[in-house]
């Protein structure tokens, strides 16, 4: 079984800064996915960012990117030059691939406030 | 444009009644999943299909059932509803691929039993 945890219930960044928010997972797959999600209020969830665990090379999109830490089971999400659109609610979510029919494990959810 | 949509965005119900919460897929996908989302706990899966008339059991499955007639629909049940299945319910659907599998959300229910 996979499981996810983000253990920041709640973020803030001011408007044009970095931000990191942080996410572990635990799997006993060697082939899996992990993802950002960003569910903006009263809105639908969206995909971020997705990131292949045999890919070395962190995944970067516009202003997102993630640092993934292997061996730590780390998956944090950096979102720099912040916009006020960026404030949501973020899940981290893995998948275990194969036959796993893309179910996917989600985290808490980490709430981003951006300040103007 | 991709588009995911479910029956209703809000929805108040009595203890007791059966409830049907529908979801609609345009984007011909397999795969389709309901969630219910609760403040610190996340999205937890409740049931998911990979075909037509097939099901299988997701994390939290106690209290409800799924229908899946046709490819596009996939229709989530509560035979009984009582106040802790008061919550905001997620459909998605994917592809049924080997490679990763991007889900697409509807906008979800919010549902609430007295």
């Amino acid at each position: 079984a996979q499981t996810v945890t983000q253990s920041q219930p709640e973020m803030s960044v001011q408007e044009a800064e970095t931000v990191t928010l942080s996410c572990t997972y635990d799997t006993s797959e060697s082939d899996y996915y992990l993802f950002w999600y960003k569910q903006p209020p009263s809105r639908q969830m969206i995909l971020v960012i997705r990131q292949e665990a045999y890919k070395q090379q962190n995944a970067t999109e516009n202003r997102f990117s993630v640092n993934f830490q292997k061996a730590a089971k780390s998956f944090s999400l950096k979102i720099s030059d912040s916009q006020l659109g960026d404030a949501a609610m973020y899940f981290c979510a893995s998948d275990a691939g194969g036959t796993s029919y893309g179910k996917l494990t989600f985290g808490q959810g980490t709430i981003l406030t951006v300040h103007p | 444009d991709v588009k995911v949509t479910q029956s209703s965005r809000y929805l108040v119900k009595r203890t007791g009644e059966k409830v049907f919460l529908e979801c609609v897929q345009d984007m011909d996908h397999e795969n389709m999943f309901w969630y219910r989302q609760d403040p610190g706990l996340g999205l937890r899966l409740i049931y998911f299909s990979y075909d037509v008339k097939m099901k299988e059991k997701g994390d939290i499955p106690e209290g409800y059932s799924v229908s899946r007639e046709k490819k596009e629909r996939f229709s989530l049940i509560l035979e009984s509803a009582s106040t802790n299945q008061t919550s905001m319910y997620l459909c998605a659907s994917s592809f049924r691929t080997i490679a990763y599998n991007e889900q697409f959300f509807g906008p979800g229910t919010r549902l609430t039993v007295l």
